[in-house]
Parts: C-alpha cells; sequence; structure tokens
C-alpha cells in the first residue's frame, strides 16, 4: 500500500491563481482531512469528509473548496491565491475512530 | 473555543535519559486524544492513542498519561535515542467528531 499520497509536494504561486492539491488514499478509509500547518505551528483543519459525497468544514476553511467524489480522492483547491495561503498542507485518512494517516504534505508558497 | 496546548515548546534531553512532553486540553468533552511525532519535511506519524475511560497507556518504549481531574496528558519516552529527535503533538477529538484538534507542539532534542 502506497498509503497517503499527495501531490505536487512543492508549488509557487501568484497572487489570485488558482490551483489544486491532490490526494488520494488506498487504505479505504471512509475519512479523509486537509489540514494545514504554518511554520512552528500545529495543524489547523481545513475540510473533512467522512465518505464519497459528504464534506464539512474545519477551523480554517475561508479561501477553499474540496470534493469528495470517490472514496479514494479528496482534493482541495484554492480560487484565489492569497499570501495568507502560503503554507504546508497535509492531507490524511482514517477509519471510524482510528488513528489518522498523514501524506507526506505540500508546501505552497504565494507570492 | 476549545484548544488544546501545551507547557514547554522545546525539550532537550540527553540521549539515554528518559524524555516527558506534556500537553493541557480544555474540552472535557474530549474522549479521545492521540500523540503524533513529525520529523522535519514529514507528515506526522502516529505513536499512541488513549480513549477517556484509561488512565494509562503503553507501547513500545513510550507510554502515554491522562489526567481528566485536571485536564492533562503527557508522553513518556524511555531511554531517548537520536532517532527520538522531532516535533511532538498531543491532538484531541472534538465531540466524538473524529475531527482532530492538534496542539501548536513541542520539538524534543537529543543531545549526545
Amino acid at each position: 500500500n502506497a498509503g497517503v499520497t499527495q501531490t505536487p509536494k512543492f508549488r509557487i504561486l501568484k497572487i489570485g491563481q488558482s490551483m489544486t492539491l491532490q490526494c488520494t488514499q488506498d487504505m479505504n478509509h471512509n475519512y479523509m482531512y486537509w489540514y494545514r500547518q504554518d511554520p512552528g505551528m500545529g495543524l489547523k483543519l481545513i475540510y473533512y469528509s467522512v465518505g464519497a459525497g459528504i464534506t464539512d468544514k474545519g477551523e480554517v476553511p475561508n479561501g477553499y473548496n474540496v470534493s469528495r467524489s470517490t472514496t479514494e480522492d479528496f482534493p482541495l483547491r484554492l480560487e484565489l491565491a492569497a499570501p495568507s495561503q502560503t503554507s504546508v498542507y497535509f492531507c490524511a485518512s482514517s477509519p471510524p475512530a482510528g488513528e489518522l494517516f498523514f501524506g507526506e504534505g505540500s508546501r505552497l508558497t504565494v507570492l | 473555543g476549545e484548544s488544546v496546548g501545551l507547557h514547554l515548546p522545546t525539550l532537550s534531553v540527553q540521549e539515554g535519559d528518559n524524555s516527558i512532553i506534556n500537553c493541557a486540553y480544555s474540552n472535557s468533552a474530549s474522549d479521545y486524544f492521540i500523540w503524533y511525532k513529525q520529523e522535519s519535511g514529514k507528515g506526522p506519524q502516529f505513536i499512541i492513542d488513549i480513549r477517556s475511560n484509561m488512565d494509562k497507556r503503553q507501547g513500545q518504549r513510550v507510554t502515554v498519561l491522562l489526567n481528566k481531574t485536571v485536564k492533562h496528558l503527557s508522553l513518556q519516552i524511555a531511554a531517548t535515542q537520536p532517532g527520538d529527535s522531532a516535533v511532538y503533538f498531543c491532538a484531541e477529538n472534538e465531540d466524538s467528531s473524529y475531527k482532530l484538534i492538534f496542539g501548536s507542539g513541542t520539538r524534543l532534542l537529543v543531545r549526545p
């Protein structure tokens, strides 16, 4: 199993550009999550999903959108990139009431 | 709002000594707690978890203690090794919704 795979690993965006961070998992987990981690800080929950077709907001959802058309994939979209969205983004998945498995992260810089 | 926090941002220990990393939480409704380890440039890795119906849980070289009376969580690492150097996060679930809320982390430095 590859676990949780995120792409791209690094990306530089200009202010106002859009992009999608891809996340896929091969563990057949129902739950998937997107977190962001600012330097020297903990992880903040952006969005999460408890199954295909179901998504919900976390602590810091503004400026982001997600979709969950399949169990495996949970892409995160930034529509109008802002410098405040410069961060490292982590996707994770879990079974119900189980531990989270994280991807390696996607480092995004908005200039 | 409810939050999870840590007492010490950086902990330096001698190789071979035991390490204790502390965490305070404020949501008395939380019933699931996890410790994660994050090495530089990598995603967090699960270390150990504990549910609120337990006070202590042991793994390989790690022990988690939960004191619900004072809303305190600790991670004990026995015989700390250089490979233990990382940032450690505690996290709590929010009202059994499986949304984990993370603390700000403690950096563990192991001196040779």
